[in-house]
């Protein structure tokens, strides 16, 4: 099957900072990226759509500007959580739709700790 | 995305089938039953989806009633490994293919 790679696969930073998770779609072209969040011992809760070239579309109660999504080529899209905040550790999930067969491939994650 | 209900949780034994049901009975016409799987701290794995059909791959079979409101995953012989948290989703695809993840059923396999 289709690999979708994340960058990295866990990550710590200090209160305040910001940091950036990048998806890959590694054998196919992804026009479409999605970001999930999932806290402990709670399902995936979709974030974002992402569209190649074009602004991402947020889910309601995200705030898009803490949550910045560039997705600037169809194998790559990064989401950057800026003024990170201990509320906002938890395990980020990318996935990528493979237009060409209509089916969604999802990253292994990515375990954020803000400290 | 048409609302599904899976069990929480499900025990099975080591080389059994294990038979996973989900309802779905506000399914509409186009919408697809997609079948996920989770290990824990990893990313959802795809596992098989259908309309109207019976489905099956190399690793699992999809069977979804005439009716289209259940359906049921069946793993054919469950091994430790398969150990997760399985969901079951109703999308429509093409251009609206964001999935909405329910809670699922946590499949233990156990020795």
């Amino acid at each position: 099957g289709a690999v979708v790679s994340q960058h990295p696969s866990w990550v710590i930073c200090k209160s305040g900072t910001s940091v950036k998770i990048e998806c890959r779609s590694l054998d196919f072209q992804a026009t479409t990226m999605f970001w999930y969040r999932q806290f402990p011992k709670q399902s995936l809760m979709l974030m974002a759509t992402s569209n190649e070239g074009s602004k991402a579309t947020y889910e309601q109660g995200v705030e898009k500007d803490k949550f910045l999504i560039n997705h600037a080529s169809l194998t790559l899209s990064t989401l950057t959580v800026t003024s990170a905040h201990p509320e906002d550790s938890s395990f980020y999930i990318c996935s990528a739709r493979d237009s060409g067969i209509d089916e969604q491939y999802f990253g292994p994650g990515t375990r954020l700790t803000v400290t | 995305d048409a609302k599904t209900t899976q069990p929480p949780s499900m025990d099975c034994a080591e080389g059994r089938a294990a038979n996973l049901p989900c309802n779905h009975s506000t399914i509409s016409g186009n919408e697809y039953v997609y079948w996920y799987r989770q290990i824990h701290s990893q990313g959802p794995q795809y596992i098989i989806h259908g309309l109207k059909n019976n489905e099956t791959n190399e690793m699992a079979s999809l069977i979804i009633t005439e009716d289209r409101k259940s359906s049921t995953l069946i793993l054919p012989h469950a091994t430790l490994r398969d150990t997760a948290v399985y969901y079951c989703i109703a999308n429509s695809g093409g251009s609206n293919y964001k999935l909405t993840f329910g809670k699922g059923t946590l499949l233990t396999v156990n020795p």
